[in-house]
Formats: structure tokens, C-alpha cells, sequence
């Protein structure tokens, strides 16, 4: 069965540099979404993406981040100048649809720790 | 703001037997979508089963069903006969019609003992 993957699934950064994580979304899909979840906290969305723009984010996609699909299978997402607080785990997902029930299927995940 | 809320942090069950992990949610929406994901330990998010709101009939998976309540805004997952391979965390989510976000609860961590 196709899946959504993610790399690295592990990611040591210095506080202050910028981190790139990547995505390689299921090949028929054209929806693309990113979440993150802090430890102890809940899965929250970044944004999700479509026909080469962000057609939703949330208020925690502020200017240090930003999307991109850069090649047609890719999708990353990149934090321009991390911070201590974006320690977590990024989750990419897809989906076939968008509005509709047709779910989002999820990556494993890259853990991501500033230092 | 929707919300969605999992007040079970943890749950446990013998195998064979029957757990139900609650979920409820706050919206103003009278449509939307409500879906359970499994996640595995050290593994990537997968559906269980989802539900559309404006269906009146609980969905079933297999071993997995719901009970939606949609006046009580209520949405527990009942998995029967359940199996080592359940043990996961467990969590609910929502989306409205015209949106793509998913709202998540905090989880439940779901132990199946032998």
C-alpha cells in the first residue's frame, strides 16, 4: 500500500539555523498538509497545500515558515531561524481530496530538536 | 473554534474482550467529519474509521465501530475482540466541510494485555 514518506526521522538543529524537512506524499495525491506536535501537547496543523500554494494555514505558520513543492514529488517544509519551542514532531500528510471525507494519510514523522 | 477532547489519557484491555475510548468535540458547524486514527509506537498515523455527520447511522469497520451522538457532540470508538496489535494511541479528529485542517484530541493510549 502506498505510504506518505518523511526524512530524516531525526533532526538535531542549533538554535538559530534554518532546517528543511522533507515529504514524498502518496503519487496520486494532490493535497498536502503539514502538523506538528510538541511532547505532552496535542497534533496541531501548520497548513496545507494545493496547486503549488497554501490554501490553509494556522496561526503557527508565521513568517518563519514557509512550503514548498519543489519537483513534483517533494514537499518540505522550512523553518527559517529555529527556535527552542520548535522542538517536536512534524507529521506530513496527503489526501486525494480535500473536501470530502477521503481522509489524509500520515508520514511517520521527523523528530525535530533544537539545541 | 472547534475543540476536540479525550479524557481518557489511558485505557486498558484484556484481549477477546470489548473497550470503548470516548471522544467528544464543540462545534457550531452542523456538518463536518469525524474520523479515529491509530497510531502504532513508532509508527505513522492510520485511519480507523470515519463518520460524516450528516449520517444518522453509526459507521463500522470490521472489529471497530462508532457511537455518534451528534446532539451530545459525542464521538467514542468501540473496538470488540480486541487484539495485541490494537495497542496504540488513539486519536480523534475532526474537520469541518470547508476546510482541509484536522482538530486532534490529545489521544488515548490503548494497552491490550495478553
Amino acid at each position: 500500500e502506498p505510504e506518505v514518506t518523511q526524512t530524516p526521522s531525526h533532526q538535531v538543529t542549533q538554535m538559530g539555523q534554518e532546517v528543511i524537512l522533507r515529504c514524498v506524499p502518496i503519487s496520486n495525491h494532490l493535497y498536502f498538509y503539514w502538523y506538528r506536535q510538541i511532547l505532552g501537547q496535542k497534533v496541531e496543523f501548520l497548513v496545507s497545500f494545493y496547486n503549488n500554494e497554501i490554501s490553509e494555514k494556522s496561526e503557527i505558520f508565521d513568517d518563519q515558515f514557509s512550503v514548498e513543492r519543489p519537483d513534483g514529488s517533494n514537499f518540505t517544509l522550512k523553518i527559517r531561524s529555529t527556535k527552542l519551542e520548535d522542538s517536536a514532531m512534524y507529521f506530513c500528510a496527503s489526501s486525494a481530496q480535500t473536501l470530502s471525507n477521503q481522509p489524509q494519510h500520515f508520514g511517520d514523522g521527523t523528530r525535530l530538536s533544537i539545541l | 473554534a472547534q475543540t476536540v477532547t479525550q479524557s481518557q489519557p489511558e485505557m486498558s484491555v484484556q484481549e477477546a474482550e470489548t473497550v470503548t475510548l470516548s471522544c467528544t468535540y464543540d462545534t457550531s458547524e452542523s456538518d463536518y467529519y469525524l474520523f479515529w486514527y491509530k497510531q502504532p509506537p513508532s509508527r505513522q498515523m492510520i485511519l480507523v474509521i470515519r463518520q460524516e455527520a450528516y449520517k444518522q447511522q453509526n459507521a463500522t469497520e470490521n472489529r471497530f465501530s462508532v457511537n455518534f451522538q451528534k446532539a451530545a457532540k459525542s464521538f467514542s470508538l468501540k473496538i470488540s475482540d480486541s487484539q495485541l496489535g490494537d495497542a496504540a494511541m488513539y486519536f480523534c479528529a475532526y474537520r469541518t466541510t470547508s476546510g482541509s485542517r484536522l482538530t486532534f484530541g490529545e489521544g488515548t493510549q490503548l494497552t491490550v494485555n495478553p
